[in-house]
């Protein structure tokens, strides 16, 4: 099993752009939450999501952030128009499911607004 | 929603005492209360967790407590040793699931050999 992956490890998009980051959850997971982390700061939860159904977005921004989990493929953290702000590292967990087990993180893409 | 503060913000020990990282949170409804460590530029990695049915639990060197009247919960790192460094991250769930976390601001752990 070869964990949760993230990919790419590492962004740099330029103010405007888009930047899509990308969370293959563990063999077998289901449930898929992401996380932003600040610079020096906790997480902060997004989404939860299970496949092609948004559960809990209230973390999310309502403008401009996006995400999905289609039936076939990873999920997907979608920004639009970044903005300085927006650098931080973005964490990815999956979960068989949502009660009594634990959540496996990836290590995380580190986006940078320049 | 739920607020989870956590104290102290940096923490120095040295090798061999004991280190002790507090969490409080707001939200009556959270039932699960998970511990991670995160080493500078990785994943954070669950080192140990409680659920709102038992107040106590020990895994070797660490424990957690639970006290659900007073909604707060703590970490308890015994016989600390220098691979202990890392930043630590109590948290807490949310009322729509276990594995919807809401993280604390960490602690930085330093064990000073």
């Amino acid at each position: 099993n070869a964990g949760v992956m993230q990919n790419p490890r590492h962004l740099v998009r330029r103010r405007g752009q888009e930047a899509r980051l990308r969370c293959s959850p563990m063999k077998g997971h289901s449930h898929v939450y992401w996380y932003r982390q600040l610079p020096e700061e906790g997480l902060k939860f997004m989404v939860y999501l299970q496949k092609e159904n948004i559960i809990d977005e209230s973390g999310m921004p309502k403008e401009r952030f996006s995400a999905e989990f289609p039936k076939e493929g990873p999920s997907i953290l979608r920004i639009q128009q970044v903005v300085r702000g927006d650098s931080a590292a973005y964490f990815c967990a999956s979960s068989p499911f949502t009660e009594n087990t634990e959540a496996f993180f990836g290590q995380g893409t580190r986006l940078t607004v320049v | 929603g739920e607020n989870v503060e956590q104290h102290p913000s940096t923490l120095s020990v040295q090798e061999g005492d004991s280190a002790v990282i507090k969490c409080t949170y707001s939200d009556s409804a959270s039932n699960y209360f998970p511990w991670y460590k995160q080493e500078l530029g990785k994943r954070p990695q669950l080192i140990i967790d409680i659920r709102s049915n038992v107040g106590e639990k020990k895994d070797q060197r660490i424990a957690v407590t639970l006290n659900k009247t007073a909604k707060h919960f703590s970490l308890h790192i015994t016989e600390t040793q220098p691979e202990d460094s890392a930043v630590y991250f109590c948290a807490a769930s949310s009322r729509t699931g276990a594995n919807n976390l809401f993280f604390g601001t960490g602690t930085r752990l330093t064990v000073i050999p």
